[in-house]
Formats: C-alpha cells, structure tokens, sequence
C-alpha cells in the first residue's frame, strides 16, 4: 500500500514570496491533515478536511495561509506571504475516516527555509 | 481541554538497557493515546496506541506502554535498547469529543550509547 506523498521535499524561498505544498493521501482515506512543525516542536495542526469539507482550521493564519481539497483526495497548502517564522517542516497526514481511534498516517513532509 | 506533557526532553541510555520515556496526559474524556517516532529527515510513524481495550498495548520494534488513568500516565517503555531506537518520540492524545484532532507533545530525543 502506497503512502502519503508530498512534494517538494525542500523550499528554499525568500520572505514575501509565495510558495505552495502539495499532498496526496492514502487512497481511500477520507480525512486529510496539515501540520507545521517547527524546530524542537511538536507537530501543530493547521487544517483538517473530511473529503472535501474543512473540519477543524482555527489554527490556521488565514491571513497568509490557505488550503484547498478540491476533488476530496489530494490537498494544496500555500503561504502567500511568507515570513521567517514560517520556516518549518510541513507534514501532510491522511487517516480513513474522523473516530478517535483512528491512526494517522504521515508523509515525509515539506522542509521551508524563509530567508 | 486536552493536552500532553512530555516530561524529558532528552534520554540519554545504553545499549542493551531499559528505554522509560514518560508523558502524561490530560484530556476530558476517555481519550485515545499513541505513540509516534521520528528519525531524522523521515516522517512520523506509528509505535502504538491505546484506544479504551487492553491497558497494555504493545507495539512494534518491542516497545511497549502502559495506560494508567488514576496517574493520567501513559509511558513508553523498552526491555533492551538497540542503536536503531534512537529518534525523536512524541505522545499524542485524540480527545474523544469534537473533532479527534492530535494534540502532540514537546517530544523527548532518545539518545543511545554503544
């Protein structure tokens, strides 16, 4: 069974520059997460989506950030400005459904350097 | 509201000696606990996870954890640590009310000397 792919591994971009993520989940897997992770943290969550709905994005800084799950399956994240505290790993996470028993499931995620 | 603390940010052991990493918890309801690992530049895999079964959950690579509810504790453990074992580990809690989202812990960097 594939995993979850996300792509780029690395970005490199300069501050006020725009920059996107992309994920795709394991297949069949209804609930898509992001996460930002930064040195020495744990991993934050950022949005979460249940197909192509938005559950949970009280965390995300809407004012720089946003996120799309267009047809259900795989997922865009942007930052558009960046800034250098947005220099972090962005991991992408896909589980089946919402239960509170479910595993989540992480790719290997995004590393952004804000310079 | 939910939340994980993580008690060491670094456990130093010897190979072949017993891992104790600790995290205790606190959640509103019956919550559901897990395990994960990270190696460097890899991403976050699954060890274990308790979800209101057996109190003692074992997971893979021969590690082990104990949910204790009357000290809010759910602490990983490991008979023999091998060289490979060394990571970043992180608790994690899912609040059974809401969205189920993970709360993570700060992490504990295990560190393990030949």
């Amino acid at each position: 069974e594939a995993g979850v792919a996300q792509s780029p591994r690395y970005k490199i971009i300069e501050k006020r520059q725009s920059v996107a993520f992309w994920c795709n989940p394991i297949s069949g897997h209804a609930t898509l997460y992001w996460y930002q992770q930064i040195l020495g943290q744990g991993p934050k969550l950022l949005i979460q989506f249940q197909n192509n709905g938005v559950v949970d994005d009280s965390q995300l800084p809407k004012d720089r950030f946003s996120a799309e799950r267009l047809k259900g399956v795989d997922s865009t994240l942007k930052i558009q400005p960046a800034k250098l505290e947005d220099s972090a790993v962005y991991l992408c996470a896909s589980s089946p459904g919402l239960a509170a028993t479910d595993t989540q499931y992480f790719g290997p995620g995004t590393r952004l350097t804000v310079l | 509201a939910q939340s994980v603390t993580q008690l060491d940010s670094h456990v130093s052991v010897s190979e072949g000696t017993p891992v104790l990493l600790r995290c205790n918890y606190s959640s509103s309801y019956s919550p559901s606990l897990f395990w994960y690992v990270q190696h460097p530049n890899k991403g976050l895999q699954l060890l274990l996870k308790y979800t209101s079964a057996a109190t003692l959950v074992k997971g893979i690579n021969g590690f082990e954890a104990e949910f204790k509810k009357s000290e809010t504790s759910f602490h990983l453990t490991k008979p023999s640590a091998h060289m490979s074992d060394a990571a970043e580990y992180f608790c994690v809690v899912s609040d059974r009310a809401g969205t189920y989202k993970y709360i993570f812990g700060t992490g504990t960097r295990l560190k393990v000397l030949a």
